[in-house]
Order: structure tokens, then sequence, then C-alpha cells
């Protein structure tokens, strides 16, 4: 149980391009769900809390309207990264708390922009 | 503030227990918790703690808390190759998101 699934696993787009990131819950409501970025060989790094039916809350120094974040319902949060630069290039992980037990985290997606 | 820390690598020979170490700040983290990455995939939940609690042992696995020192430990009993991976070590104080440390890179020798 608890599983969450995220989409797509790898992506590759050109500049100046946007990119939708899925992340779903499968066997649960997420009322909060995170999304994390993470440089190579390095720990992950808190963007922003989605919470559903209201505003993310971005961590300082992410911007907003760069990396958009929708919680439209209780399973499903996207992330989508506007106008995309090779900068951005990353590899993005969600994440959803399951009660007590502890953070499920989705299987990650492979930024690349070119 | 919040901060976890971890060695950042261990290597160990297949067969022997492998002991990765963490130690945190905040005290009012209710669980703390370990993670697994392996190269190009997301974290996985290998196991976690309550604060409340010394030892939890889950088979090969086993967290060790010394909630004085904050201090954390995971043992990996019989170390095999497909352990190779990144540990991450997190603590939740409060109620905000988890906080990582760096992770460390455990390499396993055949």
């Amino acid at each position: 149980g608890a599983v969450v699934s995220q989409h797509p696993s790898r992506v590759i787009c050109k500049s100046g391009t946007s990119v939708k990131i899925e992340c779903r819950s499968l066997d649960f409501q997420a009322t909060t769900m995170f999304w994390y970025r993470q440089f190579p060989k390095q720990s992950l790094m808190l963007m922003a809390t989605s919470n559903e039916g209201s505003k993310a809350t971005y961590e300082q120094g992410v911007e907003k309207d760069k990396f958009l974040i929708n919680h439209a319902s209780l399973t499903l949060s996207t992330l989508t990264v506007t106008s995309a630069h090779p900068e951005d290039s990353s590899f993005y992980i969600c994440s959803a708390r399951r009660g007590e037990g502890g953070y499920t985290f989705g299987s990650g997606t492979r930024l690349t922009v070119v | 503030g919040e901060d976890v820390e971890q060695s950042l690598f261990l290597s160990v020979r297949e067969g022997d227990s492998s002991v990765i170490n963490c130690t945190y700040t905040d005290s009012s983290s209710t669980y703390l918790y370990w993670y697994k990455q392996e190269p190009g995939a997301g974290l996985q939940l290998l196991t976690y703690i309550f604060s409340n609690m010394d030892m939890k042992q889950d088979q090969r696995l086993t967290v060790l808390l010394n909630k004085k020192d904050k201090h954390l430990s995971l043992r990996i009993a019989d170390t095999q190759t497909g352990d190779s991976a990144i540990y991450f070590c997190a603590e939740n104080p409060g109620n905000t998101p988890l906080v990582f440390g760096k992770g460390t890179r455990l390499s396993v020798i055949a």
C-alpha cells in the first residue's frame, strides 16, 4: 500500500518549452504533497509544499512563476516547469505523507533541457 | 536550525555489516527515517523509528537511536551487493516536511 506514482520518469525538452510532471497517490488520499529537486550526488532540496485546494507554499529562492504547482484533487499534484532552460535540468521527486508511518516518494523524473 | 549530518561514503565487503551514522539537531522530531536511493530512482523508505524508542530491528536492518546525543544509526547485517545505494537519514521536526542529510553512498565490494 501507500504507493505514489510519478510520471514521466524521463523527459527531454527544448529550451523555452514547458514540461508537466504528475504525482499521484494511488491507494490513499494526500492533502499535502511535496516537490523536491535533486542535483547529481547531492541531497534532496525541498522546492514547495503542495496543498489540495489551495496555493502551494514555496521555499525561499524557488520561483513560483517558473515552477507552477497545482493540487486539484486529493490524489494528484502536478509540477509544471515553464519556459525551461538547461539549468532546470535535474531530478525532480514528489512525496506524500501516508499517515504517521512515513513519507512515500515517487520514482522521480529526470528532466533534461536541451 | 534544522541540520542532518551524515558521512558521505562507506565501503564494506560483501557479507560484513555496514553501519551508517547520522546526527540531527531538532529534538522535536517525532519520527526519524532511513531511505534508500538506487541510481536514477526515487527514495524507498527502509525503516523509521519513533523518537521514544532506542532500537528497532527489521530483518537485516537495525536502527539505534540515542536521543540524548541526537544520534541515529542504521546497521545492515550480511551486506549484499544489492545493498549498494545512497542512504538518507531524515528527521521530521514538528509537522514540517522531512529534512534530509546529504546521503551516505554505500559501496559493497564482492
